[in-house]
């Protein structure tokens, strides 16, 4: 599975869009894209993914740019409940493993 | 439905003891994980099962032992703890088999070890 990289730490605005990044230079063409988020200490939960095309929700929305070598992964009206560490996963359609990293701490502020 | 359940919330180990993390779901998931997360960490996959008779080994699976004789439990079996497996511990199932699409997590069980 392709290695994504996302910076450690965010801060957004309540009621603003949060615009979470994340790099996967070396993804393949069968491997997709995940979002998950843990808040606080939780089981993760799952929020979206896609392959090529951008995707929407009702939680959020995925950007994938052309290349696939990057996405962000937008909350439109940011919360303080969307509090939480972000995980963006590649993993390929036949893989058995989801891979997670470490992740982008979420703080959304009043 | 339940979704995913987790039993216990919370374990105290000496070390060299044994136990058993117990995993259940009734959503007929083909698909079940065992995860770990250290305090500051992301998860680690210990072990996964594709379906009733099935498992193998994920990223850190030295310590532990998993079966899967029914499509609803998934034990995590840890043989003889260490300090080193105190950790948050999630299970997690989703349909599909080998097409892994939302997994749903359980509430995790918190092992300290002694």
């Amino acid at each position: 599975d392709a290695k994504t990289t996302q910076p450690t730490s965010m801060d957004c605005a309540e009621g603003r869009a949060a615009n979470l990044p994340c790099n996967h230079s070396t993804i393949s063409g069968n491997e997709y894209v995940y979002w998950y988020r843990q808040i606080h200490s939780q089981g993760p939960q799952y929020i979206i993914h896609g392959l090529k095309n951008n995707e929407t929700n009702e939680m959020a929305s995925l950007i994938i740019t052309e290349d696939r070598k990057s996405s962000t992964l937008i909350l439109p009206h940011a919360t303080l409940r969307d509090t939480a560490v972000y995980y963006c996963i590649v993993r390929a359609s036949y893989a058995d493993k989801l891979i997670f990293g470490t992740g982008t701490r979420l703080q959304v502020f009043p | 439905n339940a979704g995913v359940t987790q039993t216990p919330k919370f374990q105290v180990l000496k070390t060299g003891q044994s136990m058993t993390l117990q995993c259940a779901q009734d959503m007929n998931h083909e698909y079940m994980s065992w995860y770990r997360q250290d305090p500051g960490m992301g998860l680690r996959l210990i072990h996964y099962s594709v379906g009733a008779g099935i498992t193998d080994q994920g990223e850190v699976p030295n310590g532990y032992n998993v079966s899967r004789s029914t499509t609803e439990d998934f034990p995590l079996r840890l043989l003889s703890a260490a300090p080193s497996q105190t950790s948050v511990y999630f299970c997690a199932s989703s349909r599909g088999g080998v097409r892994i699409t939302e997994q749903f997590f359980g509430p995790g069980t918190r092992l300290t070890v002694l």
